[in-house]
């Protein structure tokens, strides 16, 4: 089941910064690294931030992660339209003892 | 090239088994912890099990503990499932861990699908 909680849904239009909140606990944000992903329906996900803020080779800075307290949140900068896809967070867990990602938010792109 | 490639998934029954297999290739498969994360139709995505690259420890979500089985070999990473249920359903991709921090998947297979249905 989803222990994090994300927004369902954002959007904006070409240019725009978007971001999208993670929020946890003291159990899993509180004292693990949350990473993020992005997943085109129908397709695997993809690696987009990992230890909280930091970028894979190959992803564009325009994405940028961040982490206080028990929350994260994933901005994109410069919106483009192949940024429609669908975004999780992850985080271990230690009262799950295993992984837990969000619920997920789409990203529109008007 | 680094590649994970999913195999073994179908349409079964309900209370039936199925063995999933991944099969690694372009890196050093001993020196990754492994892990299976699974994709419901229409929905999230959950994780479902992970193993240390020694295969020493193994980790399960609620949901599966005491159903599947994670394990590896030199080359292949594997879950056995069993007493499928309905709500297994879903695609079931092989990732492998990088070494910066934990739930850092930085490879993925295409996925395979397991449809439980009677």
């Amino acid at each position: 089941q989803s222990v994090l909680t994300q927004p369902p849904s954002t959007s904006g239009t070409p240019g725009q910064r978007v971001t999208i909140s993670c929020s946890g606990s003291s159990s899993n944000i509180g004292r693990y690294n949350v990473n993020w992903y992005q997943q085109i329906p129908g397709t695997a996900p993809k690696p987009l931030i990992y230890s909280d803020n930091q970028r894979p080779s190959g992803v564009p800075d325009r994405f940028s992660g961040s982490k206080s307290g028990t929350s994260a949140s994933l901005a994109i900068s410069g919106l483009q339209s192949e940024d429609e896809s669908d975004y999780y967070c992850v985080a271990w867990d230690d009262s799950l003892n295993g992984y837990v990602f969000g619920t997920g938010t789409r990203v529109t792109v008007l | 090239e680094v590649q994970l490639v999913e195999s073994g998934g179908g349409l079964v029954k309900p209370g039936g088994s199925l063995r999933l297999s991944c099969a690694a290739s372009g890196f050093t498969f001993g020196s990754h912890s492994m892990n299976w994360v699974r994709q419901a139709p229409g929905k999230g995505l959950e994780w479902v099990s992970s193993i240390s690259s020694t295969g020493t420890y193994k980790y399960y979500a609620e949901s599966v503990k005491g159903r599947f089985t994670i394990s590896r070999d030199t080359a292949k990473l594997y879950l056995q499932i069993n007493s499928l249920r309905v709500e297994d359903t879903a695609v079931y991709y092989c990732v492998r861990s990088e070494y910066h921090s934990s739930g850092d998947w930085g490879v993925w297979g295409q996925g395979t699908t397991v449809i439980v249905s009677s």
